[in-house]
């Protein structure tokens, strides 16, 4: 079966340090792969979607980049962190069909805190 | 914008059925819908989709009127472990790329009560 795996599943980093958040997924060859973030209270929001090794579409401007340096890999960077970034950042993964309707399963997610 | 609208919250006393309701008035011909639930400081959960037709799993059923512009999702029993905050999705295609995203509101804050 497929699985997917966040960390760190917690993190406090200061404003103006780096950032880099690691999703991988077992199971399945091929996947799309997706970071959102939920700010508390709210519903999510998508930043960030690869359908492919480095293939990165960003669905905002924000502080943040993406990479995919492997198949089943999906990492989530930042060089200077800001104190909007912090957030529940949840990965999650897709098969592939050619109607597009498979659904999306999350990992559990990195709760960041900025001070 | 979210395109589709639920109650904040609802109650629902342990072992009878729970319906949540959600309108999606601008859904397009080709648009699922798909229900997840998120439990505190966990990522959501996939439950059901579906695109015209009524569904059914182990978990729900999702009933979907003929005009598709709302849904019901029913937990047929629910126990203390469904209360959570549950998300009514509509997908929206990503053209250039084949896949699709989702668009997430504020969902229904499901309480089971003992």
């Amino acid at each position: 079966s497929q699985t997917i795996h966040q960390w760190p599943a917690t993190l406090v980093q200061p404003v103006g340090s780096p950032l880099s958040l690691e999703c991988t997924v077992e199971g399945t060859s091929n996947p799309n792969l997706y970071w959102y973030r939920q700010a508390a209270g709210r519903g999510l929001q998508l930043l960030f979607y690869s359908v492919g090794i480095g293939q990165i579409s960003s669905e905002v401007p924000q502080n943040l980049s993406a990479s995919r340096p492997q198949d089943r890999q999906f990492i989530l960077s930042s060089k200077k962190l800001l104190l909007s970034d912090s957030g529940f950042y949840l990965c999650a993964w897709s098969g592939r069909t050619p109607y597009s309707n498979q659904p999306q399963h999350f990992g559990d997610g990195t709760r960041l805190s900025i001070l | 914008d979210a395109k589709t609208t639920q109650p904040p919250s609802m109650d629902c006393a342990e072992g009878r059925a729970a319906n949540l309701p959600c309108n999606h008035s601008t859904i397009s011909g080709n648009e699922y819908v798909y229900w997840y639930r998120q439990i505190h400081s966990q990522g959501p959960q996939y439950i059901i989709h579906g695109l015209k037709n009524n569904e059914t799993n182990e978990m729900a059923s999702l009933i979907i009127t003929e005009d598709r512009k709302s849904s019901t999702l029913i937990l047929p029993h629910a126990t203390l472990r469904d209360t959570a905050v549950y998300y009514c999705i509509v997908s929206a295609p990503l053209f250039t790329s084949g896949t699709y995203k989702y668009i997430f509101g504020t969902g229904t804050r499901l309480k089971v009560l003992a």
